[in-house]
């Protein structure tokens, strides 16, 4: 039972770059979302999503894009990495809240940009 | 816009010590509060306490919510060097699909 799983674990980029970060699930859950977290600042919440085809802005949503397209994964892009989006990068998914007891996390992708 | 303040921010004890940590709420229609225990990676799911269920204990670790003050404290007795971690509180709104988080607790345990 793999869970969430995130894609890749360690990744450095040179500012002005691109890239993707994969989260899978096998849970048949129908939300899933981004954060980022930061020292000191907790998880604080890029994007998400509340079913297949459906994404939404979190707290903190400039500089990233992302993609549903199967109900099972959860795409982050950068477009343009910045220095700014050095952090460590969390998937999660669930159940709505209403039937949930909380998230199931990913590994992390910890995302340096230089 | 709701939010999350958890404190202290980090926290310093003797392995057996016991240790508090609080997580004070802003949600507009409260559905619910997490704990999370992050270790070296991903956050694991401790409570999650509701306006039904304040009250929750496994183990060495409880946690009660107080409708009243909105406010929850995290209990922890007898503390081993594997409860260093950062403890992350985060509240659910009905009105809401996700979860916001306070800014968490790094907790060292020392032998």
């Amino acid at each position: 039972n793999a869970g969430v799983t995130q894609t890749p674990k360690f990744r450095v980029l040179k500012t002005g770059q691109s890239m993707t970060l994969l989260c899978a699930q096998d849970m048949n859950h129908e939300y899933m979302y981004w954060y980022r977290q930061d020292p000191g600042m907790g998880l604080r919440l890029i994007h998400y999503s509340v079913g297949e085809g459906t994404t939404a802005k979190g707290e903190v949503p400039d500089g990233y894009n992302v993609s549903r397209l199967k109900k099972q994964n959860f795409l982050l892009g950068l477009e343009s990495a910045a220095p700014s989006q050095t952090s460590v990068y969390f998937c999660a998914s669930s159940y709505s809240l209403s039937r949930s007891a909380g998230y199931t996390f990913g590994s992390g992708t910890r995302l340096t940009v230089v | 816009e709701d939010k999350v303040v958890q404190s202290p921010l980090s926290l310093v004890v003797h392995e057996g010590d016991t240790v508090t940590l609080n997580c004070s709420y802003e949600v507009t229609n409260f559905r619910s509060l997490l704990w999370y225990k992050q270790e070296k990676k991903a956050p694991t799911f401790l409570f999650m306490l509701t306006s039904s269920g304040i009250e929750k204990k496994s183990g060495r670790l409880s946690s009660i919510l107080d409708k009243k003050e909105l406010s929850s404290i995290l209990n922890i007795t007898a503390t081993q060097t594997g409860d260093s971690a950062i403890y992350l509180c985060g509240s659910a709104s009905n009105s809401g699909y996700a979860l916001n988080f306070g800014k968490g607790t790094s907790l060292l345990v020392t032998p």
